[in-house]
């Protein structure tokens, strides 16, 4: 079955620098790949996504980018600010199993002003 | 628009009982799909409903049951309750069954086993 792996595991920066987290995906039929921050304590939250026939998309301070020859997605976040503090998971989908989303591990983000 | 809900927000159990957890759909969704969430990993994906019949399911096993309702509300059920059973389990809806629906979730059942 579909495996992801995402890294770093934590990270931290100064307020306004940028984040860049990494995520590879094994099942070259995955299609779906959201991103969501989940606060503490609070339920997971979709803040992008992008599908596999595109290859990159904004919305404000965030994008994303799809490599589907080398079988990775990266979320990146300009101009940090505190309250983007949080965890956040990519995710995968092939469409099979109904819309089954594999997740990542996790990163821990952490901006420091 | 109402967002995914669901209850009870805690539950404590001991080993052995059964739980049956809810979720509410969020309005015009017809598709839910229940996650398990272990402290400090990511969810993972236990079944999905659409139509009131089980659309896919992941590695659990079959004392982890569920139902889906006509008005696409959905119930999971656990028996036999393990200590490993312990978690935050999320419930999460779409607008359709299909791959590229986005799955919005809600806040989540903390399961504490004893």
């Amino acid at each position: 079955g579909e495996n992801v792996e995402q890294h770093p595991s934590t990270l931290s920066v100064q307020e306004g620098d940028s984040a860049v987290i990494k995520c590879t995906y094994s099942d070259s039929a995955s299609n779906y790949f959201p991103w969501y921050k989940q606060e503490l304590g609070k339920r997971p939250q979709l803040i992008i996504d992008i599908r596999s026939n595109v290859g990159e998309k904004k919305d404000q301070r965030i994008a994303v980018t799809l490599n589907k020859t080398a079988k990775h997605f990266s979320l990146h976040i300009t101009e940090t600010q505190p309250e983007d503090s949080a965890v956040y998971f990519c995710a995968a989908s092939t469409g099979a199993a109904g819309n089954k989303l594999t997740f990542g591990g996790g990163t821990r983000v952490l901006v420091k002003p | 628009e109402t967002g995914v809900t669901q209850s009870p927000t805690h539950l404590i159990k001991t080993r052995g009982q059964q739980v049956t957890l809810r979720c509410s759909s969020q309005s015009g969704h017809n598709t839910v799909s229940w996650y398990q969430q272990a402290l400090g990993q990511g969810p993972q994906f236990i079944f999905q409903y659409y139509r009131e019949e089980e659309n896919g399911r992941g590695n659990f096993p079959p004392r982890f049951s569920g139902l889906q309702f006509p008005n696409y509300s959905s119930e999971l059920n656990v028996n036999a309750l393990e200590l490993d059973d312990s978690a935050l389990y999320l419930c999460a809806s779409s607008l359709d069954q299909g791959a590229l629906q986005p799955q919005h979730f809600g806040d989540g059942t903390r399961l504490s086993i004893l």
